[in-house]
């Protein structure tokens, strides 16, 4: 069975502070892993990692495979309170064609 | 250019009512997902559709069913609403193939009592 495992499930933090937040995966027939931001209402775009070892990089967001380890990693630097969100970690590939799999998503509290 | 727009976006419903939710995407997209979302449950897959005519059982799909008659539409419904049926759904779709990133509908809020 395929599965997307993600922590910490949730996360407070101090705006300037940096986190990690981590997704695990165990999917046959990797295709990618992507990165979502849920704020209020439907999640947002913020990566897709398809090599390993290779960094993506958006302002302060970072995000890196390990195709190896089967884990992918999301670093936000010098938070910000509008940083709180839902982060969703998705990876699609599995055994079904077409299938996506979602990870139960880590919730970030960035206080002032 | 509309992307993904579900209707409807709030619905109550009394236990035992049907009702059905509407997906429609304008990017010509082979896939289109239904999912729904629980507090600390994250996203999870109800059913999905790779194609016009195709669809398949995602990880929770009882109390569901779904059509895809034209490829631009995925309708979800729901035959006898439960209480267990309160959550979030939101639609998605993308292209075929890898490599394709996903899009969301804003969602839909359905309350059954």
């Amino acid at each position: 069975e395929d599965k997307v495992v993600q922590s910490p499930l949730s996360l407070v933090v101090h705006e300037g502070d940096t986190v990690t937040l981590n997704c695990s995966y165990e999917v046959t027939n990797f295709r990618s892993l992507l990165w979502y931001k849920q704020e209020k209402k439907a999640p947002t775009f913020l990566f897709m990692l398809t090599s390993s070892g290779i960094e993506k990089k958006s302002g302060r967001l970072s995000s890196i495979l390990d195709k190896k380890e089967l884990f992918s990693i999301l670093n936000i630097t010098a938070t910000q309170t509008g940083d709180s969100a839902i982060y969703l970690c998705l990876n699609a590939g599995g055994t079904s064609y077409g299938k996506l799999t979602f990870g139960q998503g880590t919730i970030l509290t960035v206080h002032p | 250019n509309a992307g993904v727009t579900q209707t409807p976006k709030f619905r109550v419903l009394k236990t035992g009512q049907s009702m059905t939710l509407l997906c429609a995407q304008d990017m010509n997209h082979e896939y289109m997902y239904w999912y729904r979302q629980d507090p600390g449950m994250g996203l999870r897959l109800i059913h999905y559709s790779v194609g016009e005519g195709t669809t398949a059982k995602g990880e929770v799909p009882d109390g569901y069913n779904v059509s895809r008659l034209k490829k631009q539409n995925f309708l979800l419904g729901l035959e006898s609403a439960a209480p267990s049926q309160t959550s979030v759904y939101f639609c998605a779709s993308r292209k075929g193939g890898s490599g394709n990133t996903i899009y969301f509908g804003e969602g839909s809020w359905l309350t059954v009592v």
